[in-house]
């Protein structure tokens, strides 16, 4: 069965520094999106991709975050200069197409954490 | 601005018994209504969905959901636990008219399975 993949699985950065995390979501799908999960907390929304271009983006989501999708397959979100709270696990997402209600498929996370 | 409410952070219940996990939403218009789960280590799971028609939806490993529009709830049910349910169960809504369809989350619930 198609799943999102995820890598790294765990990434461990110094404050200052960028970070990329990827992706690669199911291969007919065209919605993309990022989540995070600081702990404890809620799973958030951070970005909607579709069309090559973000769809909607959460305040969260502010100058320091950018995505991209590369080379058709890949999906990836950049953090270029990490803070301590960017701590969390992320989630990448995807969903298959336009049509309203489609579940979004979730991968397994990377769990970043900003020392 | 969508928000989704579950009772209960935590719940404990003995293997056999029933399991209920509440979710409220707020929105004003009924939207798309998700429960995800998420077992340790691993991302987040479909278990079920309700989009349009019948308001009982049923899942995998033997969940189901009841959509009321009047109480604006969706709670999740299995007639009975197995230790396999331990888990982390998330309520989800989308806005059934944006298409981007960002999910907006619940907080979780933790389900303790007791032999």
């Amino acid at each position: 069965e198609p799943e999102v993949t995820q890598t790294p699985s765990h990434q461990v950065t110094q404050m200052g520094q960028e970070v990329i995390l990827r992706c690669v979501p199911i291969s007919n799908h065209l919605y993309f999106y990022w989540y995070r999960q600081i702990l404890g907390q809620k799973v958030e929304f951070l970005v909607s991709f579709y069309n090559n271009e973000i769809s909607e983006k959460s305040e969260i989501f502010d100058d320091q975050f950018s995505v991209e999708r590369p080379d058709g397959s890949n999906f990836t979100l950049k953090i270029r200069s990490t803070k301590l709270e960017d701590s969390a696990m992320y989630f990448c997402a995807s969903r298959v197409g336009l049509a309203e209600g489609y579940e979004q498929y979730f991968g397994p996370g990377t769990r970043l954490t900003v020392t | 601005a969508q928000s989704v409410t579950q009772l209960g952070s935590h719940v404990s219940v003995s293997e056999g018994a029933l399991v209920l996990l509440r979710c409220n939403y707020s929105s004003s218009v009924p939207p798309y209504l998700f429960w995800y789960v998420q077992y340790p280590n691993q991302g987040l799971q479909l278990l079920l969905k309700y989009t349009t028609g019948a308001t009982l939806v049923k899942g995998i490993n033997g969940f189901e959901a009841e959509f009321k529009k009047s109480e604006t709830s969706f709670h999740l049910t299995k007639p009975s636990a197995h230790m396999s349910d331990a888990a982390e169960y998330f309520c989800a809504v989308s806005d059934r008219r944006a298409a981007g369809n960002k999910l907006t989350f619940g907080g979780g619930t933790r389900v303790l399975v007791k032999p």
